[in-house]
């Protein structure tokens, strides 16, 4: 059974960049059974996609964030990350990282609360 | 504007049945779109219910199921039951390795 767990700061600076990782256990991301999501979920809203990649190579991105969006893979640690520049605190929300596949089977990290704030 | 459309709330009885929709602003759901539903408590991770239109997620009951009604998604619950309290989320794929997530619906059981 894959499990994921997200970690990284839950306090970013407006205009600074917001890091999160996603660890991996139960499957190795190198198998190439998954592709590897962020979902994130702003305080009484919904879910919005923000990104995935795949051992491939193929990264596809949210286009309302694209530009600011940047998802890799550490198959050494068995990790992936999420890179979101220039935060503004319309990006304070919770972080979930993501295993997905055939076509919507998703298993979900627990979450973790980023706060956009001076 | 919300591409992806679900309804805000929808209340049933305890073992009523209810039907919840995922539509598109502009044109028809079909199964090529890859409808999912995610089942949410306050305070808690999503879970997947339904992938793939009609797929039921390991350890799913049966009394949820998946479907196209008319030109929209389709999540039904049968016998409704109190912990189906929660918000209800849907996900179509747009293509180019793009997924875009509806508003969710708060179902109340009461």
């Amino acid at each position: 059974q894959v499990q994921l767990q997200e970690s990284g700061p839950g306090l970013v600076k407006p205009s600074q960049t917001l890091s999160l990782t996603c660890t991996v256990s139960g499957v190795s991301i190198s198998r190439g059974s998954f592709q590897w999501d962020w979902i994130r979920q702003p305080a009484g809203k919904g879910l919005e996609w923000i990104g995935r990649t795949h051992i491939s190579g193929d990264t596809y991105y949210n286009p309302s964030l694209k530009s600011r969006v940047t998802i890799s893979v550490d198959t050494s640690k068995n990790q992936f990350s999420l890179k979101l520049t220039s935060v503004t605190a319309a990006d304070t929300a919770i972080y979930y990282c993501v295993a997905e596949r055939d076509a919507g089977n998703r298993y979900w990290g627990q979450g973790t609360l980023v706060t956009a704030s001076s | 504007q919300t591409v992806v459309t679900q309804e805000p709330s929808f209340s049933v009885s305890p073992g009523g049945t209810i039907t919840l929709t995922c539509g598109l602003r502009f044109g028809s759901v079909s199964t090529s779109d890859f409808p999912s539903w995610y089942q949410q408590t306050p305070g808690q991770a999503p879970h997947t219910l339904i992938y793939n239109t009609n797929s039921r997620s390991s350890g799913v009951p049966d009394r949820f199921s998946g479907s196209i009604v008319g030109n929209k998604a389709a999540l039904t619950i049968t016998g409704a039951q109190a912990d189906d309290d929660s918000d209800y989320h849907c996900a179509l794929y747009m293509g180019g390795g793009i997924w875009v997530f509806g508003g969710g619906t708060k179902v109340t059981v009461l």
